[in-house]
């Protein structure tokens, strides 16, 4: 199975602030890479699909990139429903797999 | 709209089949995607069980695979999760969802948790 290391497992920030999350794989995964967040309610919105591409209804602030083994979410201008679960997941390789998860926390 | 809806039993004994439903609203099952089942553990793990795509051929992850049985019913647009003798580690969130090709998973249920408990 392909691993996920996804950093940093918590991260406390502002409103406004720009963040980062990274996912790492064990094996080359070829933007096979997508992103969720996941509200305290449990409900699971997807964000971003093959590294880069926005889902349906998606703000702009939100923006993925990566390549090889290493990827990365980036919310430019955090908002307070921002706060939230975010996951990765690959689907290069079955069965896919997911992240440990990021809690972005308000600061 | 698309939906998706899990339904089932909240409350399994060890040693039992865990029975899970998805109903889907707004697009039939059989013209195109995948039909997946995914679970969060307490301590949010999240595992891709396996999947039906639209054809009905399935795909088990192997950390499962005598164990679990994913079909459906196209007369009544759902499909199911059965998950045979389950032990308290199969505690968690059950979601039913719909991916493809390059899309990930674009629609997901609400999610329905499910504890192993005698």
């Amino acid at each position: 199975d392909i691993q996920m290391t996804q950093s940093p497992s918590s991260l406390p920030a502002s409103l406004g602030e720009r963040v980062t999350i990274s996912c790492r794989a064990s094996q080359g995964i070829s933007n096979n890479l997508n992103w969720y967040q996941q509200k305290p309610d449990g409900t699971i919105k997807p964000l971003i699909y093959y590294t880069s591409n926005l889902q349906s209804g998606v703000p702009s602030r939100f923006s993925g990139s990566g390549s090889g083994t290493d990827y990365s979410l980036t919310i430019s201008s955090l908002e307070p429903e921002d706060f939230a679960m975010y996951y990765c997941q690959q689907d290069a390789s079955f069965p896919f797999t997911f992240g440990s998860g990021t809690k972005l926390e308000i600061k | 709209e698309i939906q998706l809806q899990e339904s089932g039993p909240g409350l399994v004994k060890p040693s039992q089949s865990l029975s899970l439903t998805c109903s889907v609203t707004g697009y039939t099952i059989t013209s195109g995607y995948d039909w997946s089942w995914i679970r969060k553990f307490p301590g949010n793990k999240m595992e891709w069980m396996g999947y039906i795509s639209y054809s009905g051929s399935t795909n088990y992850n192997p950390s499962l695979k005598s164990r679990i049985s994913i079909t459906r019913d196209t007369s009544k647009n759902q499909f199911f999760l059965q998950l045979n003798s389950v032990t308290t580690e199969d505690t968690a969130t059950y979601y039913c969802a719909r991916s493809g090709y390059y899309s990930g998973v674009d629609y997901w249920g609400q999610g329905v948790m499910v504890t192993v408990s005698s």
